[in-house]
């Protein structure tokens, strides 16, 4: 069973872009979430999706948004980047609300 | 609001011996989850553990245990005969019955000497 996928790997912005990250859960999980990590922050949380409805939303600016597909593949928006956007963005997904989360290797965004 | 805390930035063992990992958290509520990541270089979050509060009995996985106290909101992590493999970040993260996020401590590096 192939495992959660977030592409890119890797992503080079400059400020005031916007980036779009994408994530591919585990077949028939229907939750999905995204983090933030940063050395200075650590690991924040940003939204989390269940089929199609974003249910909870962490502290963020609204320049963060996101979204869920009806296959539960998810999106995740960032735009007018800035310099503190720069970060290790998290995806994971769960079977049901209180199941163990599986997480993705990653995005790593820079923003120069 | 919860918080979690891990006052060891950095630990280290040497390979085959035990190393204890802690976390202290802070909730007003009564039924919630625990859990410890690994975060090895790879960057890919690994489930080592995970406890629910209304169990008194402590989890077990395999080399890796947990000492959760409830009154004393302590969550520390055993990992029994240490291996180079299991060197990595590790997070200890709360999360309430029914509510949709993790809260997470800032992490300690655990090192393993060969």
């Amino acid at each position: 069973k192939a495992g959660v996928t977030q592409t890119p790997r890797y992503l080079i912005k400059t400020r005031g872009q916007q980036v779009t990250l994408s994530c591919s859960p585990i077949s028939g999980h229907r939750s999905v979430s995204w983090y933030q990590q940063t050395p200075g922050q650590g690991l924040q949380f940003l939204f989390e999706y269940f089929s199609e409805t974003q249910r909870n939303k962490g502290n963020f600016p609204g320049r963060f948004s996101g979204r869920q597909f009806s296959n539960s593949r998810s999106e995740m928006n960032v735009s007018t980047l800035e310099l503190g956007d720069s970060a290790l963005y998290l995806c994971a997904s769960s079977l049901l609300t209180d199941e163990k989360l599986f997480f993705g290797s990653g995005t790593q965004l820079s923003v120069l | 609001a919860q918080t979690v805390t891990q006052s060891q930035p950095e630990m280290s063992v040497q390979e085959a011996e035990t190393v204890t990992l802690s976390c202290t958290y802070d909730t007003s509520e009564s039924d919630y989850y625990l859990f410890w990541y690994k975060q090895p270089p790879s960057r890919q979050m690994i489930l080592v553990i995970r406890q629910e509060a209304y169990k008194q009995q402590n989890a077990t996985e395999n080399r890796f245990s947990v000492n959760f106290q409830k009154a004393a909101k302590s969550f520390s992590l055993k990992i029994s005969d240490s291996q180079l493999g299991d060197a990595a970040m590790y997070f200890c993260a709360y999360r309430s019955k029914g509510n949709y996020q993790l809260i997470w401590g800032a992490g300690t590096k655990l090192i393993i000497k060969p």
